[in-house]
């Protein structure tokens, strides 16, 4: 089954601890985004990569750090997270050529940083 | 720049009628996709629609319609015989072809309350 899986689902963590949501996608796509929804903000890009070891910053990168070592995962690191990094974060994948094809997105994560 | 553009934040809806949602973008490309996706509570994204923007014809799938206006660079969703299972929030996002990025992004989301 064509999926993207990111882990954890849900955690609650404390200021300053460093934490890595995984992030893995089984389609063979070039293309893999993080992205974070706020209420009244929508989906936010933080950062999205074009294919191995080629990232690029989204709209809101400060914070946040990602690797792109292998084509399947792409993993998002918080190095030092603070609590305005609380929310809801989706990692999505695509193939890189055709307007037309849609990005898949994983279930989602739900990051708590008290 | 790129700019996704949802004016309505809520929007109410009886059971079994139509509903629009807005949707205007901003792009100098010429080549860019327009998608839509549905959020339910349990948030989870689905892909409900696209339309390419060399597409002559409205794209269709079902109960979805997508109402494309290029001129006014619009893409509103057209949800048809509403059901209380379409209650969610609602995502436009469009992907630009010609800067060679193939970024996607979104705009801030309708929530969609159906009413029986």
């Amino acid at each position: 089954e064509a999926q993207v899986t990111q882990n954890p689902r849900y955690l609650i963590t404390v200021t300053g601890k460093k934490l890595t949501v995984t992030c893995s996608q089984n389609m063979n796509h070039e293309y893999m985004s993080w992205y974070r929804q706020d209420p009244g903000l929508g989906l936010r890009q933080i950062y999205y990569s074009m294919n191995v070891e080629v990232t690029d910053k989204g709209d809101v990168p400060e914070g946040y750090k990602v690797s792109r070592k292998e084509k399947r995962n792409f993993p998002l690191i918080l190095e030092s997270p603070s609590p305005n990094q609380t929310s809801l974060y989706f990692c999505a994948s695509s193939l890189t050529r055709g307007l037309g094809n849609t990005i898949y997105f994983g279930e989602g994560s739900w990051l708590t940083v008290v | 720049a790129q700019k996704i553009t949802q004016t309505q934040p809520g929007m109410f809806v009886q059971e079994k009628e139509a509903v629009t949602l807005d949707c205007t973008y901003d792009t100098s490309d010429q080549s860019y996709g327009l998608f839509w996706y549905k959020q339910p509570s349990s948030g989870e994204m689905i892909f409900l629609i696209y339309q390419g923007s060399y597409d002559e014809q409205n794209a269709t799938e079902g109960r979805y319609s997508l109402n494309f206006q290029k001129a006014r660079k619009s893409a509103n969703l057209v949800i048809s015989a509403s059901q209380l299972g379409d209650s969610a929030m609602y995502f436009c996002a469009m992907r630009e072809g010609n800067s060679g990025t193939y970024k996607y992004i979104f705009g801030t989301g309708t929530r969609l309350k159906v009413l029986a």
